[in-house]
């Protein structure tokens, strides 16, 4: 079965410093891997996503990711934090599923960011 | 910008009551999601929705659950019977295209479910 995990519950990051949003992953094929941003009464935004090709993913506000298939990781960073970075954040992998023509996706818990002044 | 929108942003039911959840997607999108967040927990998948006709579906999506798309513009998730353990956030969401697991879901703002 696939699985994400996001280690940190919250991540606290100094304004103007680089942040790093960790993520990991276990399936069986290709992962298709993604990362939404979920500002409070807001629904999921998408951030990045990575399906082939080079493995630095570069996407909405700043943010950028970097595939690594040894590692199963798909960690979210930005160089430099701003408090309007603060929300939170979900990593998604889809993957075909073994029993054939199924690419459900699989959330991780999310992980709080805040950025403090 | 479009957006997935979706009414109520908050249901309140007793346990055992029908509920329907409504979504209207993005109006050029043709894939159709509903998933659940139990507060706390991860984001689940409960149904695809292409074509008129359920794509794939999880384990939570039991014969309790429903989606139609009654016209051309919203998307319902209905809940025959209620359980206390259904209250949860549901979230809508709608792609222009299946791109065999590679494409972007747009994500609705949740409708918070509360069953007493």
């Amino acid at each position: 079965a696939q699985s994400v995990a996001q280690p940190e519950d919250q991540v606290n990051v100094a304004e103007g410093n680089p942040l790093t949003v960790k993520c990991t992953y276990s399936v069986s094929g290709n992962p298709y891997l993604f990362w939404y941003v979920q500002y409070p009464n807001r629904g999921l935004q998408f951030l990045l996503k990575y399906i082939t090709g080079d493995n630095l993913v570069k996407g909405s506000y700043g943010f950028e990711a970097e595939f690594n298939k040894s590692q199963t990781s798909f960690h979210l960073k930005k160089p430099s934090a701003l408090v309007s970075d603060s929300a939170l954040y979900f990593c998604a992998v889809r993957a075909l599923h073994a029993s054939g023509g199924s690419y459900i996706p699989t959330f991780g818990r999310g992980t709080s960011l805040i950025v403090h002044p | 910008e479009p957006e997935v929108t979706q009414t109520p942003s908050h249901q309140v039911t007793q346990m055992g009551q029908e509920v329907i959840l409504r979504c209207v997607p993005i109006s050029n999108h043709l894939y159709f999601y509903w998933y659940r967040q139990i507060l706390g927990q991860k984001v689940e998948f409960l149904v695809s929705f292409y074509n008129n006709e359920i794509s794939e579906k999880s384990e939570i999506f039991d014969d309790q659950f429903s989606v139609e798309r009654p016209d051309g513009s919203n998307f319902t998730l209905k809940i025959r019977s209620t359980k206390l353990e259904d209250s949860a956030m549901y979230f809508c969401a709608s792609s222009p295209e299946g791109s065999g697991g590679s494409d972007t879901q747009y994500f609705g703002p949740g409708t918070r479910l509360t069953v007493l």
